[in-house]
């Protein structure tokens, strides 16, 4: 069993406000990892892969960073909305294929 | 295009019965999961298939078992069902081994066993 940690477990911001969210994970034998928005009432869907040290990826006002090296990636959210509001959920895939959900960052956005 | 079908999306169970969790894909793809969430802690993988009639365990298969006799569909099965089983089951699918590929997931199925 991988050790995958998000933090904070929730968090409630104001609308308007940035934020961002923590994934980490063992750093030996990376090979992936991807993030996904899960809505309540929905199914989780992808937002990025990443897979390189000092990865960047952008989606809106969403994006997120990958450090392999010290097994962390981080998940901003510019100007959050009310429709940002869902589950955040990393997911570290490592050089066996082996694929593990973190506990996910529970966002709440107040109008 | 309906991706990952799951039904039931909602089951009642008593102690002790059995049912199947039927999951279907029309994405040709390989790799099937099923998984559960319980509250606060994320998903737990119970079953995967990397292709037609070859299935292995997850971290937690106790209970369950699963077949996958054609590429689109993949059954979970819950014999003699308990309270501990009460969860929401995901599936999911990939093209291939996951890595570049993201899981393309089902709506869900609600099970609570009384």
């Amino acid at each position: 069993i991988l050790n995958v940690e998000q933090s904070p477990q929730s968090l409630h911001v104001q609308e308007g406000d940035s934020t961002n969210f923590t994934c980490s994970f063992p750093s030996s034998n990376f090979y992936a990892l991807h993030w996904y928005r899960w809505e309540t009432a929905k199914s989780p869907e992808a937002l990025f892969v990443m897979t390189l040290n000092g990865d960047e990826k952008k989606k809106g006002r969403i994006s997120a960073t990958l450090n392999t090296k010290e097994g962390y990636s981080y998940l901003y959210i510019k100007g959050s909305q009310p429709e940002d509001s869902a589950t955040y959920l990393c997911a570290y895939i490592n050089a066996g294929n082996m694929l593990t959900f973190g506990g996910g960052t529970r966002l709440m956005v107040k109008p | 295009n309906a991706g990952v079908t799951q039904t039931p999306k909602f089951r009642i169970l008593k102690i002790g019965q059995s049912m199947t969790l039927q999951c279907a894909q029309d994405m040709n793809h390989n790799y099937m999961y099923w998984y559960r969430q319980d509250p606060g802690m994320g998903l737990k993988l119970i079953y995967y298939s990397v292709g037609a009639g070859i299935t292995d365990k997850g971290e937690v298969p106790n209970g369950y078992n699963v077949s996958r006799s054609t590429t689109e569909d993949f059954p979970l099965r819950l014999e003699l069902a308990a309270p501990s089983q009460t969860s929401v089951y995901f599936c999911a699918s990939s093209d291939r081994e996951p890595g570049a590929n993201v899981l393309t997931f089902g709506a869900g199925s609600r099970l609570t066993v009384l």
